[in-house]
Formats: C-alpha cells, sequence, structure tokens
C-alpha cells in the first residue's frame, strides 16, 4: 500500500483561480517533505521541502504546508498560469540519512485552462 | 545549473534485448538514483548509488542492474528485456545531505515490443 496518499488525481482550474492539493502519509518516522512539479515529458523539479518543525513554505505562487501531527500537507497555487498545468507530486522520507527510501505519491494533474 | 542528462529519450527494443541506459551528472553529486515511473504509480526506486561503484537495490531492482564506473555516470542495464518494462525510466542525483535538492534527467521513455 502507498505510504503517500494525493488528491485529488486529477482537477481543471481556470487561469488566475486558486487551487489547493493534498497530501496525505503514513510514513513513519518522518524527516521531511517535498513539493515536485513535473511537466509533461520532463523530470520532476523541486518546489518545496519542510522538516517536521516547519508548517509553511513558499516558492513564489507555491505555498505548501505542512501539519505532522495530523500527517497531511497541501500544496496551495496562488494566480494560476497556464505554466502551472503539471503533474505535482508529493515525497517523503523517513530519516536525514535515507535517499534511498523516499516514499512518493502517484501525483496531482493540474490543468489550468484560458 | 545542475544537468542531468540521459542518453535517450525514446527508445524501443525487443524482448529479450539488453539494453543501456545512460546518466551524466555535471555538478559532482555523490548519490545517483534510477527510478521508473507508470501511470497511476508513484516513482519506485530500481537502484541507488551514493559513490563510485557502490549501490542499493531499491524497491524493484529485478531484471535490472547497474553500474557506476565514474563519478558523474551512473547506468542502467536491463539483462533481457520484457514488456512489463515498459515504461518511463527517470535518473536523478543529489548531494549528500538530506536538505539537498533532488535533480531528475528528463526521462527515457523505454518501449519494449
Amino acid at each position: 500500500k502507498n505510504q503517500v496518499e494525493q488528491s485529488p488525481q486529477s482537477l481543471i482550474i481556470l487561469e488566475g483561480k486558486n487551487c489547493t492539493l493534498q497530501c496525505n502519509y503514513t510514513v513513519s518516522p518522518f524527516s521531511n517533505l517535498r513539493w515536485y512539479k513535473q511537466d509533461t515529458g520532463r523530470g520532476p523539479v523541486s518546489l518545496t521541502i519542510m522538516t517536521f518543525s516547519e508548517n509553511t513554505k513558499s516558492n513564489g505562487r507555491y505555498t505548501a504546508t505542512l501539519d505532522a501531527d495530523t500527517k497531511q500537507s497541501s500544496l496551495h497555487i496562488t494566480a494560476s498560469q497556464l505554466s502551472d498545468s503539471a503533474s505535482y507530486i508529493c515525497v517523503v522520507s523517513p530519516t536525514t540519512d535515507s535517499w534511498g527510501k523516499l516514499q512518493f505519491g502517484a501525483g496531482t494533474q493540474v490543468v489550468v485552462t484560458p | 545549473d545542475v544537468k542531468v542528462t540521459q542518453s535517450s529519450r525514446y527508445l524501443v527494443k525487443r524482448t529479450g534485448e539488453k539494453v543501456f541506459l545512460e546518466c551524466v551528472q555535471d555538478m559532482d553529486h555523490e548519490n545517483m538514483f534510477w527510478y521508473r515511473q507508470d501511470p497511476g504509480l508513484g516513482l519506485r526506486l530500481i537502484y541507488f548509488s551514493y559513490d563510485v561503484k557502490m549501490k542499493e537495490k531499491g524497491d524493484i531492482p529485478e531484471g535490472y542492474s547497474v553500474s557506476r564506473e565514474k563519478k558523474e555516470r551512473f547506468s542502467l542495464i536491463l539483462e533481457s528485456a520484457s514488456t512489463n518494462q515498459t515504461s518511463m525510466y527517470l535518473c536523478a542525483s543529489t548531494g549528500t545531505t538530506w536538505a539537498d535538492t533532488q535533480y531528475f534527467g528528463p526521462g527515457t521513455r523505454l518501449t519494449v515490443l
């Protein structure tokens, strides 16, 4: 069973609108959580990384939040642009020395329409 | 800018062929990874390497092997390609600390007929 669940699987939003993507995880112990953006036909690109002691991290119009108590994270996209159309992947790491143990969610496919 | 390059964007092979996928990074990173990505599934780790000639199995190593003779180059080998190995293969690299950014290559879409 995947230890990182993302919702929704996909969504369509109008250009200029905001949206929020969800990530729930059961990975334990927990070290850090990352959000990646993957454009179609390309490799993922890192957006944010948060440790258990951080509850928010921003990167331009992208804001990630983390609640380590409830094991939930969200990625908020503000004033969406056509270039935000991509898959957004949540990645959880159990410990600080575990590059080989990263747990990847299946991603949320976002389509921004004019 | 970190660059992770993969030898092919698209590859078509026959069942039973030996397949080599090459990955090169230019940032002197210690860690390199091979993942496969299939629709509806998260990235799954095949192998990763934390130093030259050092490797560790990931979640799905069966049917694959790897080679890291130089720090900048990490090769994935499909000993005898099968149709269930049709997938997108992604290479990545990163430094040694947990807070380092993981950089990915553009991917190789492999089709095994």
